[in-house]
């Protein structure tokens, strides 16, 4: 089944310890995202690849970086977390617009999540 | 205002009621809206997207308004299992992004 798949599913460092989050997708979808989930809050988007062009949101701390190697892997290390970072990152993916129409019109494929616990 | 505005709840309601959510948008030019649903500690999962001429799967309706700039997910005869967060995502045009409301959360009663 085409799906997409986040490792670990959680993972536990130390403060100041860098980590590295990864995620792979079989849908061949060109949009790659990452999100910060928070208990009791929405979804926030850290950065997206359109193919293997990068989208940093405004707000992204730089602790916060990312790799897209090729279409089907995308990585989010996080430099020197600290206790704030502690939560649930969602990989996603999506079908971006084609001929010549930029943005994206379709559902969203999420990932299982990797539950980051930071002590 | 917000982007993308839901009433948190919780809404709870008894075994086998019907409940409705709605959801705001700000920007009149975004073209593709869904409903995700989101278990505790889960990822969120695609309940339906939401089509111009309103769309229905089984016990779940979904409208779409766009002169008032709201979507809309009613789902029937609620079962103990509907108990989780609804989330609307609205698309910000011009962009590949999206927009997430804050969810809605539904507790279905025994």
């Amino acid at each position: 089944d085409a799906m997409v798949i986040q490792n670990p599913r959680y993972q536990v460092t130390q403060f100041g310890k860098p980590v590295t989050l990864s995620c792979s997708q079989t849908l061949n979808h060109n949009v790659m995202y990452w999100y910060q989930q928070k208990s009791s809050q929405a979804p926030k988007l850290l950065f997206h690849y359109y193919d293997k062009d990068f989208n940093n949101e405004a707000d992204t701390p730089d602790n916060f970086q990312s790799r897209r190697p090729n279409t089907s892997f995308c990585f989010l290390d996080i430099r020197s977390p600290g206790l704030g970072d502690a939560a649930m990152y969602l990989c996603a993916t999506g079908k971006g617009g084609t001929s010549g129409i930029r943005g994206s019109y379709n559902e969203q494929f999420f990932g299982p999540g990797t539950r980051l616990t930071v002590l | 205002r917000k982007e993308v505005e839901q009433d948190p709840g919780p809404f709870n309601v008894p075994e086998g009621a019907t409940v409705a959510f709605n959801c705001t948008y700000s920007n009149s030019a975004s073209q593709s809206f869904f409903w995700y649903r989101q278990d505790c500690r889960k990822e969120p999962k695609l309940l339906m997207s939401v089509y111009s001429s309103g769309n229905e799967d089984g016990r779940f309706t979904a409208q779409l308004n766009r002169a008032s700039q709201y979507i809309s997910l009613l789902i029937r005869d609620s079962k103990l299992s509907d108990s989780a967060t609804y989330l609307c995502v609205v698309n910000k045009p011009g962009t590949y992004k999206y927009i997430f409301g804050t969810g809605t959360r539904l507790k279905v009663l025994a």
